[in-house]
C-alpha cells in the first residue's frame, strides 16, 4: 500500500525561525506536490516538482525532490505569522494523475 | 477567488439519500478533479475528467459516480449516504498550458445525519 508520511504533524514556531516539513513516501514517484490549506478554507496549491533535483521557490518557502531518497522537503525560512496553515503534500506515482496525500502538518507561527 | 466555482456550499442530508454537488471549472480548463476531505479519511482523490472523459480515478466508492458535461462543468453524485460520507468536497481544474497547476473550488460541506 502505497503510503505518503509528513512529519512532523504539528509545528509551533516562532517568528524568524526557520524550519522544515518532510514528506516521504513508498513508492516511486517524480512527481510532487505541495498544497496550504488555511483554516475553513480551500486548497491552494504551493509547488509542484517534476524530476529528481527540482527546486522551487517562493517568498519564505522553497521546496525540493529527491525521488531517490523518496523525500521532499517544505523550507521555511524567517517564519512569518501569515504563513500559518496547514501544508500537504502529495504524490503521483506512475504518472497517472492519481494523487496520493500526506497527512498535512499544521504550521503555527507565532508573533 | 482561484475562478472554480462550487455548488452548493453546503448541503445536509439524511442517510440513504442522493445528493448531486456540482464543479464549474476555470474558464477555458479542460481538466477537472474531485476530492474528499474528512477528519478520518484525510485528503483523498476521487476521479479526475479531461474535456468529458474519464483520465483518473482514485478512491471512489462505487456508489459514487461522476461526470462532465460539454460545457465542462462537472458533477459528482452521491447515492446511499452513509454517515461516513460527510465530508468537504473539492473539485479543482487544470489550465492546458500548465496541466499540473491545480485550482481549487471553495468547497461543498455534505453532512448526512
Amino acid at each position: 500500500e502505497l503510503k505518503v508520511e509528513q512529519n512532523p504533524l504539528f509545528l509551533s514556531m516562532q517568528e524568524g525561525k526557520n524550519y522544515t516539513i518532510y514528506c516521504n513516501y513508498s513508492t516511486t514517484s517524480d512527481r510532487l506536490y505541495w498544497y496550504r490549506q488555511d483554516p475553513g478554507k480551500s486548497l491552494e496549491s504551493l509547488f509542484v516538482l517534476l524530476s529528481n533535483g527540482a527546486v522551487k521557490q517562493e517568498g519564505r518557502l522553497m521546496a525540493s525532490l529527491d525521488t531517490k531518497a523518496r523525500l521532499s522537503t517544505l523550507h521555511i525560512t524567517a517564519a512569518v505569522h501569515d504563513l500559518s496553515a496547514t501544508y500537504f503534500c502529495a504524490v503521483d506515482p506512475y504518472n497517472f494523475n492519481k494523487f496520493y496525500f500526506g497527512s498535512g502538518t499544521k504550521l503555527n507561527v507565532k508573533p | 477567488d482561484s475562478g472554480v466555482t462550487q455548488t452548493p456550499k453546503h448541503l445536509i442530508t439524511a442517510t440513504g439519500q442522493r445528493v448531486t454537488l456540482r464543479c464549474s471549472p476555470r474558464s477555458g480548463d479542460l481538466s477537472v478533479y474531485w476530492y474528499q476531505q474528512s477528519l478520518d479519511q484525510g485528503l483523498q482523490f476521487l476521479i479526475q475528467y479531461y474535456n468529458g472523459e474519464e483520465r483518473a480515478k482514485g478512491n471512489i466508492l462505487e456508489r459514487f459516480s461522476a461526470q462532465q458535461f460539454p460545457d465542462l462543468h462537472s458533477e459528482l453524485n452521491l447515492s446511499s449516504l452513509e454517515l461516513g460520507d460527510s465530508a468537504l468536497y473539492f473539485c479543482a481544474s487544470s489550465p492546458r498550458d500548465s496541466p499540473y497547476e491545480q485550482y481549487f473550488g471553495p468547497g461543498t460541506r455534505l453532512t448526512v445525519t
